[in-house]
Order: C-alpha cells, then sequence, then structure tokens
C-alpha cells in the first residue's frame, strides 16, 4: 500500500542531544499525526497537526505541519534513553478516513 | 476517557486455520475503525476501515475479511490463514482528526 517517504531510517544519537526527523508525501494531507512505538506496543499519539504551518509542542517534542501540506517535521530536545522507540508519522487526505503512515524513523540513543 | 482492548494478545495458529480477532473500543459512539497490519520491522498497512455498523472498506484483497457487528465492535477474520497473515495486527479508532491504537495482536502462523 502506499507510504509515507520518511528519514531518517534509523539514528543513534547521544543522551542529551536532539533529534530530527520528517515525511514528505506527494499528496496533499489536511492533517498529520506523530506516533511513538516501543516494542510489542501499540503506537502511542504524540503530537497532531491540522493546518498548514502550524507548530505544536509536546513536552521535548515540538512538530511542523509543512507550508505546501505535503511534509511534517519532528523534532525532539535533549533527548533521554526512554526516547528510544520507533517514530512513524501518518497523514489523512482530504475527503478520506484513510491514514498514510510513514515507513518509521528507528531511533536509539546512547547514556 | 476513552479506551480500546484487543484479544487475543497473542496467538500461534496453523496454516489453513481461521482466524478471529477482536477489537471493542469504550468511552465513545460511532467511532471510525480501523484494523492495521504491521510486518516485524515495517510500517502499518491498513487493512480495512470502517465509519459506521456494517459498513466495511477494504483496502488489500486478501484472505482476511472485517465485520462491525456492533458501534464500537470491530473484527478481523480469515477462513484460511495462510504463512503470509503472520504479523502484529493493530486496532485503531477515531475521534476528532486523531486516531488511537490499541495494545496489538501478535499473530504467527505455522
Amino acid at each position: 500500500g502506499q507510504q509515507l517517504n520518511q528519514s531518517p531510517q534509523s539514528m543513534f544519537i547521544q543522551e542529551g542531544e536532539d533529534v530530527s526527523m520528517n515525511c514528505t508525501s506527494s499528496s496533499i494531507f489536511n492533517t498529520w499525526l506523530w506516533y511513538k512505538q516501543d516494542p510489542g506496543e501499540g503506537p502511542v499519539l504524540l503530537i497532531a497537526l491540522y493546518k498548514a504551518g502550524e507548530l505544536t509542542s509536546n513536552g521535548r517534542l515540538t512538530a511542523q505541519f509543512g507550508i505546501t501540506r505535503k511534509d511534517s517535521f519532528l523534532n525532539i530536545s535533549a533527548s533521554i534513553p526512554s526516547d528510544v522507540g520507533i517514530y512513524f508519522c501518518a497523514g489523512q487526505e482530504s475527503g478520506t478516513y484513510k491514514y498514510i503512515f510513514g515507513t518509521g524513523t528507528r531511533l536509539k540513543v546512547l547514556a | 476517557s476513552q479506551t480500546i482492548h484487543q484479544w487475543p494478545a497473542t496467538l500461534v495458529q496453523p496454516v489453513g486455520s481461521p482466524l478471529s480477532l477482536e477489537c471493542t473500543v469504550e468511552g465513545t459512539s460511532n467511532p471510525n475503525l480501523y484494523w492495521y497490519r504491521q510486518a516485524a520491522g515495517r510500517g502499518l498497512q491498513l487493512l480495512f476501515y470502517s465509519v459506521g455498523i456494517g459498513q466495511i472498506s477494504s483496502e488489500v484483497p486478501q484472505n482476511l475479511s472485517a465485520s462491525r457487528p456492533q458501534d464500537r465492535q470491530f473484527i478481523l477474520s480469515s477462513k484460511k490463514l495462510l504463512l503470509s497473515d503472520s504479523g502484529f495486527y493493530l486496532c485503531a479508532w477515531e475521534g476528532s482528526l486523531e486516531q488511537y491504537f490499541g495494545p496489538g495482536t501478535r499473530l504467527t502462523v505455522l
């Protein structure tokens, strides 16, 4: 099925560093969602974005809805060991109930 | 508050056997419901979604089917499992343009 391009595919960073990841699409989305998934568990919603240019924070996490409506970015500041996991973006096209998911960014934090 | 349940949590089934996975949502009415499958180390593949009782949209025409017999119940079924059906099955509900996932069912077909 259709998937978003998400990058990077994986990241190894030192504790305390900032992290950036992004998703791009060939389609225009009305909604962007960002999730974190721990092994063996369902994804947990981190941030939801609804307007082009919107910048939303959730603690150390900040996400932006790209102006073109075809991309979104997630930043994590001052990473800690519990940030380890797989991060997914998801977008919803106008007039549909479907969400398209990115391929995921696997984050590992070295203490 | 809303909660979503899936069972069983894990399942090991032989090839050719039937399948029934259940998902229920509490604390909301008329949610949009979704079934996804996730292969090991991969992203989420949308299988089915439903916007109301008895209304099922299929995204992947395989040997799987879905049903929504009640407002907050979503069932994933198969008459004969294939090896390729192994994976992590996730149910999700949507409310106010936010989608929330259940804990998942790990299915292994041998």
